[in-house]
This record gives structure tokens, C-alpha cells and sequence, in this order.
């Protein structure tokens, strides 16, 4: 079957630094997704990775390795604002976005 | 660019009655729609796939027939849920993909659905 696992919940403090990891076993792969959702709202998209490597857009960064199933999410200088579940999805060999249950990100001052 | 609305953001229903959540691209045309339920801490999960003209692809577990959807432009997709029960309150959200490429889905607001 097809898989993403990431944590349910991290904490981290403000200002500070925090990884978001996502393991998957798909039947295929096509490209991987974050995206944020704050609580009551749609996801809003914040990286996408077809490639290995670190894909770097202000403080948000993504990180794949397609050889281990594996990305991360690096969030910089975190603020409150960030206090969001964060998805991680993977586009499967038929073009299905197969999603993450998702990972809560509490953030305290 | 690439913007997705839905209507309405939130709707209180009776028990018994049906529901119609619209979710339009405003600036693009979507061949593909896609519609998802999420419950309170819960991930998103996928009810069905339409294209524009076509019958909608439906989810395992999703009753095609509670939950109508209707694909009739290439810039509106709506969502019918038919004899609501309170089982069905969730957060309705529905996402737009302009077809090239292919996995690029854009995001509506998403409609919370309340059934008393």
C-alpha cells in the first residue's frame, strides 16, 4: 500500500529553528508537496521537490532523497505565525496526490 | 493568479435536507476538480476527482449517491450533499488543477458544513 509518515505534533520555540520529516513508500513517484494549514483553513502551498536536494525560499526550506523515501521541511527564525499543521504529499506514478496525515506545529514564545 | 473560490464559507443545516457547495477557478480553467473532506485534527481526505463534462471518479468509502457531484464548466465544479446527516459536518474543501501540469491543485477557502 502507499504510505507518508511524518509526526503528529512538534513544539518549538520561537525564533528558533525546527525540522519536519517525511518518510514515504509510494508506488511511483512523480514530485512531493508541503503545505501549511492554519486551523480552520484551506492548505496554502509552500514547496514543491521533483529532484534530491535543498530547495531554499526565505525561511522555508525543503530537502528530498528520493534513494531513501525522505524529505524535511526546515522552518527558520520561527515566529507565531507559524503555528500551523504542516502536510507533506507525494504525486504517485498515476498522478494521485497521496496525502500525509499532517504535522502540528505548536510554536511558544 | 490561479485563485479558487467556494461558496458558501459555512452553512448550518437541518437534519434531512440537502446542501450545495460551489467551488469556482476565477482565473483560470480547470480540467480537473477535486474534492476533499477533513475532519477536526484530521488530514485531508479525497471524496472524488471530476473533469469537466465527465462523471465524477469517486473515492472508496464515498456514497456517489449522498454526495453529487457536478462538474458542468471548466470553471465550476459543485458539491450536493443529499439528505445531510449530523455524521457529514466537516470541512468541505475543494481544489482546482488547470491540467498542466498535471498535479498542480490550487486550494479553495473550503466550506464548513454543520448538520443539526
Amino acid at each position: 500500500g502507499q504510505n507518508i509518515d511524518q509526526p503528529t505534533e512538534m513544539t518549538a520555540t520561537e525564533g528558533a529553528i525546527v525540522q519536519i520529516n517525511c518518510t514515504y513508500q509510494t508506488s511511483g513517484f512523480n514530485g512531493l508537496f508541503w503545505y501549511q494549514q492554519h486551523a480552520g483553513e484551506a492548505p496554502t502551498f509552500l514547496s514543491y521537490n521533483v529532484l534530491d536536494g535543498l530547495e531554499e525560499k526565505g525561511r522555508f526550506s525543503s530537502f528530498l532523497s528520493r534513494s531513501k523515501g525522505y524529505s524535511y521541511l526546515l522552518l527558520k527564525e520561527l515566529q507565531m505565525k507559524d503555528s500551523a499543521s504542516y502536510l507533506c504529499a507525494v504525486i504517485d506514478s498515476n498522478y494521485q496526490l497521496i496525502w500525509g496525515a499532517g504535522t502540528k506545529l505548536i510554536i511558544k514564545p | 493568479g490561479a485563485v479558487v473560490s467556494q461558496h458558501p464559507s459555512w452553512v448550518i443545516c437541518k437534519s434531512g435536507t440537502s446542501v450545495k457547495i460551489e467551488c469556482r477557478s476565477l482565473d483560470f480553467q480547470a480540467t480537473t476538480m477535486f474534492w476533499y473532506r477533513q475532519f477536526p485534527k484530521q488530514s485531508l481526505m479525497l471524496m472524488a476527482t471530476s473533469n469537466e463534462g465527465s462523471k465524477a471518479t469517486y473515492e472508496q468509502g464515498v456514497e456517489k449517491d449522498k454526495f453529487l457531484i457536478n462538474h458542468a464548466s471548466l470553471t465550476l465544479s459543485t458539491l450536493t450533499v443529499t439528505s445531510a446527516h449530523p455524521e457529514d459536518s466537516s470541512f468541505y474543501i475543494c481544489s482546482a488543477s488547470p491540467g498542466t501540469p498535471e498535479y498542480e491543485q490550487y486550494f479553495g477557502p473550503g466550506t464548513r458544513l454543520t448538520v443539526t
